[in-house]
C-alpha cells in the first residue's frame, strides 16, 4: 500500500503570510494527488486535483505542485477563512493531515 | 446542485451491525464515472476512506477493513447504503459520504455533512 505522509502536523502562521505544506508518498503516484481543507465541524472541501488543478471556485492564493512522490499545497497570502486543516490524498489514501493556526 | 446526506443510527453497540445510507441529488450514479464513497474521521484524528461503488456497480473496498465492509446502490432511489459488521469502540467516528468523479484518480468533490456514530454499550 502506498503511504502519504505530510509535513508539517501543525503549522503557526500570521494573516498575510506564504504557507507550503508538503506531502509525500511512499513511492511514485505521477501527478494522481489532491488536496482537501477542512474546517472544525465541517466536511472536507476539494481545493485541488492532479495535483496542480484548482478546483473551480476556489480561491487563486492556493494552489499545488509536484509530481512522483513530493507534493506541495502552497497559500500564497494566508487569510483568516484559512485556518484549518489540509489533507492530501491519493486513491483511498489521505495523509494525517497538517493544521495551520494562527500565530 | 449536488448534495449529499447521511443518516443512519447515532449510538451501536459492540458486535452490533451499523447500517448507513447515502441519499444523494444532483447526479446518476447511473451515469458513467460517477461514484459514491464513504470515508470517515474519528474524532480530533485524521480522514479514512472505507468504500467506494461505482455506476457500474464497481466496488472498492478499504484493505484493513474488507471483511468487514458491504457497499451497495439504489439507482432508483439515489442512495448507497453502507454497513459494517463487528462494531467496536475504535469505530467511533464520524462518517461521511461524498461523490466520487473519475478523473485519472479518485476525487471525492462534493460531501455529506457527516453524520458521528458513537460505539458504546
Amino acid at each position: 500500500d502506498i503511504q502519504m505522509t505530510q509535513s508539517p502536523s501543525t503549522l503557526s502562521a500570521s494573516v498575510g503570510d506564504r504557507v507550503t505544506i508538503t506531502c509525500r508518498a511512499s513511492q511514485s503516484i505521477s501527478s494522481w494527488l489532491a488536496w482537501y481543507q477542512q474546517k472544525p465541524g465541517k466536511a472536507p472541501k476539494l481545493l485541488i486535483y492532479k495535483a496542480s488543478s484548482l478546483e473551480s471556485g476556489v480561491p487563486s492564493r492556493f494552489s499545488g505542485s509536484g509530481s512522483g512522490t513530493e507534493f506541495t499545497l502552497t497559500i500564497s497570502s494566508l487569510q483568516p477563512d484559512d485556518f484549518a486543516t489540509y489533507y492530501c490524498q491519493h486513491l483511498g489514501t489521505f495523509g494525517q493531515g497538517t493544521k495551520v493556526e494562527i500565530k | 446542485q449536488i448534495t449529499l446526506k447521511e443518516s443512519g443510527p447515532t449510538l451501536v453497540k459492540p458486535t452490533q451491525t451499523l447500517t448507513l445510507t447515502c441519499t444523494f441529488s444532483g447526479f446518476s450514479l447511473s451515469t458513467s464515472g460517477v461514484g459514491v464513497g464513504w470515508i470517515r474521521q474519528p474524532p480530533g484524528k485524521a480522514l479514512e476512506w472505507l468504500a467506494l461503488i461505482y455506476w457500474n456497480d464497481d466496488k472498492r473496498y478499504s484493505p484493513s477493513l474488507k471483511s468487514r465492509l458491504t457497499i451497495t446502490k439504489d439507482t432508483s432511489k439515489n442512495q448507497v447504503v453502507l454497513t459494517m459488521t463487528n462494531m467496536d469502540p475504535v469505530d467511533t467516528a464520524t462518517y461521511y459520504c461524498a461523490h466520487h468523479r473519475t478523473s485519472g484518480s479518485w476525487i471525492f468533490d462534493y460531501w455529506g455533512q457527516g453524520t458521528l456514530v458513537t460505539v458504546s454499550s
